[in-house]
């Protein structure tokens, strides 16, 4: 599974458009980009995931570039409790079904 | 309501003593699996299952047992606990390993060991 970076933490106004960076150089051909947040200590939410096309579904947005190698998800009207660490995954259909969860972005919404 | 269940939430027991952690999902899932979060260190899985009577090892299988015996149903057993498995558990579920489907978890168990 390819490595992601991610920022270590980022803060948006209520209100407004978050969007949360990850960088998947290695990705392969195969290889999904899915994002799941984790709200405190609660389990990890599956928000999102992509291919090689832009999603959207009514949590978020999920911009993947063309040469795949990053992508952004985007929270369109952050609320306060879209605070929470989001976790940019790179998994492949041959897998054993393990999430790779690293550090992840802390997103603090702001009154 | 599609969910998975975890029982119990909060556990403190001593050095040696057996514990089971239940976790049961309602999706009719084939792929199940277990992750421990420590600070720092993030999520790593435990042990996970394709589907019944097929498990296998994660990344940090030392200490735990499971069994899967029906589908809907995956315990983790820790036979003789020690301090350093005081953690937080996830169980987490999905249709099948190799699609690109969501994982569902649960609400997690926070255990420590004395």
């Amino acid at each position: 599974d390819a490595k992601t970076t991610q920022p270590t933490s980022m803060d948006c106004a209520e209100g407004r458009a978050a969007n949360l960076p990850c960088n998947h150089s290695t990705i392969s051909g195969n290889e999904y980009v899915y994002w799941y947040r984790q709200i405190h200590s609660q389990g990890p939410q599956y928000i999102i995931h992509g291919l090689k096309n832009n999603e959207t579904n009514e949590m978020a947005s999920l911009i993947i570039t063309e040469d795949r190698k990053s992508s952004t998800l985007i929270l369109p009207h952050a609320t306060l409790r879209d605070t929470a660490v989001y976790y940019c995954i790179v998994t492949g259909s041959s897998n054993t079904g393990k999430l790779i969860f690293g550090q992840g972005t802390t997103l603090q919404v702001k009154p | 309501e599609a969910q998975v269940t975890q029982n119990p939430r909060y556990l403190i027991t001593v050095t040696g003593k057996k514990l089971t952690v239940t976790c049961s999902q309602n999706m009719n899932h084939e792929y199940m699996s277990w992750y421990r979060q420590d600070p720092g260190l993030g999520l790593r899985q435990i042990y996970y299952s394709m589907n019944v009577e097929v498990t296998d090892k994660g990344d940090v299988p030392e200490g735990y047992k499971v069994s899967r015996k029906e589908k809907r149903n995956f315990p983790l057993i820790l036979e003789s606990p020690s301090p350093n498995q005081t953690s937080l558990y996830f169980c987490a579920s999905t249709l099948t390993a190799g699609g690109p489907w969501e994982q569902y978890f649960g609400p997690g168990t926070r255990l420590t060991v004395t």
